[in-house]
């Protein structure tokens, strides 16, 4: 069974500084590996995404992340983030050929602050 | 213009009670899900439907009952309301399910209270 791990519930960091969101999977099959963000009150609305190719994809708003295989993990970052990227981030995956089924960490609480 | 929509937003209903939730998307997509997520925020598809025939059905308890009238929308009615229903619940939409992935677009949510 596939299961996603977010290491951290909740991420403080000022504004205008770099920021990283960890994300490791398991697997034993090949993911597509996601990463989606929630604002207060709002759905989730799809930042990026790893499907196959280059390991390092470049998202909205300025987010990237980089797929380690070896290391199977997914992390996210920002280089210099802004007080609107306050939000719950949430990573997920989807097994290969297996559906369309969205198995999700328990997402990390992304707090900027002045 | 709304992709995905969901109503009501908000729904305070009592324990015992029978309530339904309705999603509509004008996405002219094939495959509708709903999720639920947790008061600690955790995210777990419930259901799927491809061409309003089910193809997901995650260990649900009976009393969750999806109806997909036609595939522009996917209704969740909910029998005998619990106070762990109580959370807030996601539709979402896709294209027609392949071998290969297709990005799924979230309603903005209805919050359900159970008192």
């Amino acid at each position: 069974a596939q299961s996603v791990t977010q290491l951290d519930s909740q991420v403080p960091v000022f504004e205008e500084a770099p920021v990283e969101l960890r994300c490791n999977y398991s697997s034993s099959v090949s993911v597509y590996l996601f990463w989606y963000v929630q604002y207060p009150n709002q759905g989730l609305q799809l930042l990026l995404k790893y499907l196959s190719g280059s390991t390092l994809v470049k998202g909205i708003n300025g987010f990237e992340a980089e797929f380690n295989k070896s290391q199977t993990s997914f992390h996210l970052r920002k280089p210099s983030v802004h007080i609107s990227d306050t939000a719950e981030y949430f990573c997920a995956v989807i097994i290969t050929g297996g559906g369309n089924k969205l198995t999700f960490g328990t997402g990390t609480q992304l707090k900027v602050e002045l | 213009d709304t992709a995905v929509s969901q109503t009501p937003k908000y729904l305070v209903t009592q324990m015992g009670n029978d309530k339904s939730i309705k999603c509509e998307q004008n996405l002219g997509h094939d495959t509708m899900y709903w999720y639920k997520q947790d008061s600690k925020k955790f995210l777990k598809i419930m259901f799927s439907y491809n061409n309003k025939e089910l193809i997901i059905n995650e260990t649900v308890p009976n009393r969750f009952s999806p109806k997909s009238p036609d595939k522009a929308h996917l209704n969740l009615h909910i029998n005998s309301l619990e106070l762990g229903d109580s959370a807030v619940y996601f539709c979402a939409s896709s294209q027609a399910l392949s071998g290969t992935y297709n990005e799924q677009f979230f309603g903005p949510g209805t919050r359900l209270t159970v008192l």
